[in-house]
């Protein structure tokens, strides 16, 4: 148990419909990352939020959006779904802002499958 | 450009066997990190062993190791004596410290099948 969570673990929903994924990193980490997993992909990043803060943008869609709140958990948010955002959404935590030596190993929650019909 | 390679799709390897999972990167960051990931079929990403580029000594962590060979920008993992719990896809990845915050660029991976 990497002591990151995330809800829901499966998610079904129809092409349109918008959904949130939530995350919750482990205890005393401050950086949150998302990351997409597709089979035509691979493992991609998505955003980045450090302490509340949005730090870096990778390939994420514009319908697609996050934050991170002051708890420190975070959210994403997915909307006018389509059939190729069926895929494995993790988020992983460190607990620094990634600006020290490439040390600061992020531990990835067991992710929400989500499956667009 | 691909900045982790994973050159192997999948391989079998027997029980009790040593494995090395081939990972090569590329990077102009002095400074960087790598790190290896097991995901087991049912999904959740497990942290292995990390790599960094100053670091002297290969890193080993029970019975995964890191070949660490910086000139030719290869980080191998070499799993000793397999267990069928190893059976899982093997991702390697790369962290730069210069480049967005420290993301995780991930290779391919590689699917271990470990047989009796």
């Amino acid at each position: 148990d990497s002591g990151v969570t995330q809800t829901p673990k499966h998610l079904i929903t129809a092409t349109g419909q918008r959904v949130t994924l939530r995350c919750s990193p482990r205890s005393g980490d401050l950086s949150v990352y998302w990351y997409q997993q597709s089979l035509d992909q691979g493992l991609q990043f998505l955003i980045q939020y450090y302490n509340g803060e949005e730090r870096a943008k990778g390939n994420i869609l514009e319908r697609f959006s996050a934050q991170q709140f002051p708890d420190l958990h975070s959210e994403l948010n997915l909307s006018s779904l389509e059939l190729g955002d069926s895929a494995l959404y993790f988020c992983a935590s460190t607990r620094e802002g990634g600006d020290s030596l490439a040390t600061d190993t992020q531990y990835f929650g067991p992710g929400t499958r989500l499956t667009v019909l | 450009a691909q900045k982790i390679t994973q050159t192997q799709p999948g391989m079998f390897v027997q029980e009790k066997e040593a494995v090395t999972l081939d990972c090569t990167y590329d990077t102009s960051d002095p400074s960087y990190g790598l790190f290896w990931y097991k995901q087991p079929s049912s999904g959740e990403m497990i942290f292995l062993i990390y790599q960094g580029s100053y670091d002297q000594q290969n890193a080993t962590e029970g019975r995964y190791s890191l070949n660490f060979q910086k000139a030719r920008k290869s980080a191998n993992l070499v799993i000793s004596a397999s267990q069928l719990g190893d059976s899982a896809m093997y991702f390697c990845a790369m962290r730069e410290t210069t480049d967005s915050w420290g993301k995780l660029q991930f290779g391919a991976g590689t699917q271990v099948v470990v047989t009796p």
